[in-house]
């Protein structure tokens, strides 16, 4: 059973571009949850979804930021017209059930924005 | 909303069980506390999950006292390899207004 899959795991963008970030998460797992970690820090909470739906998005910064975990394919989390404070790694995870479950991790995304 | 407190770092040595508290004073009823390991430039890995009482697995122990308010990862004989970041998340339920919050971390280095 694979694990939870991301991509790209390197991303450098220039300022003002748009940065999409994937994540697969386990077979079978329905619940999907966004992490942000900045050099040095601990991760912060962005968002959790469902299938087609977004169920918390209270770790989410008002403007750019948006996510989507579709019927079909991977959950995409978007960033658009990047800043340099957006440089960071970010991180996906899913679990099987509802909150509080056990969560399992992806590799990140390292967003470099120059 | 439920916070945690942890120590930024300890250091300990091989051989030897290391313990981690940490504080969740405002956790609520419904809500579980996890502990993850996070090496350099990976993913946090699940290691023990607890409501109450004493969880074991084959890594680790999680004392919680009865009033939840801290709990306490414990680490037999810790090796080189267990040199990592640990954090402790509190889920504070299950409503959309919720949130997900891990602690600062604490940076356990383990010496030979």
């Amino acid at each position: 059973n694979a694990g939870v899959m991301q991509n790209p795991r390197h991303l450098v963008r220039r300022r003002g571009q748009e940065a999409r970030l994937r994540c697969s998460p386990m077979k079978g797992h329905s619940h999907v949850y966004w992490y942000r970690q900045l050099p040095e820090e601990g991760l912060k909470f962005m968002v959790y979804l469902q299938k087609e739906n977004i169920i918390d998005e209270s770790g989410m910064p008002k403007e750019r930021f948006s996510a989507e975990f579709p019927k079909e394919g991977p959950s995409i989390l978007r960033i658009q017209q990047v800043v340099r404070g957006d440089s960071a790694a970010y991180f996906c995870a899913s679990s099987p059930e509802v909150r509080g479950s056990e969560q399992y991790f992806g590799p990140g995304t390292r967003l470099t924005v120059t | 909303l439920a916070k945690t407190t942890q120590p930024i770092s300890m250091d300990s040595y091989e051989g030897q069980e290391v313990n981690i508290t940490c504080s969740h004073n405002n956790i609520a009823t419904n809500d579980y506390i996890t502990w993850y390991q996070q090496f350099p430039s990976q993913g946090p890995r699940f290691i023990i999950q607890g409501y109450k009482t004493k969880v074991t697995n084959e890594v680790a122990s999680l004392f919680i006292p009865a009033d939840r308010k801290s709990s306490t990862l414990s680490l037999p004989r810790v090796s080189l390899s267990d040199t990592a970041v640990y954090y402790c998340l509190v889920d504070t339920g299950y409503s959309s207004a919720s949130k997900i919050i891990f602690g600062s971390g604490t940076r356990l280095s383990i010496r030979p």
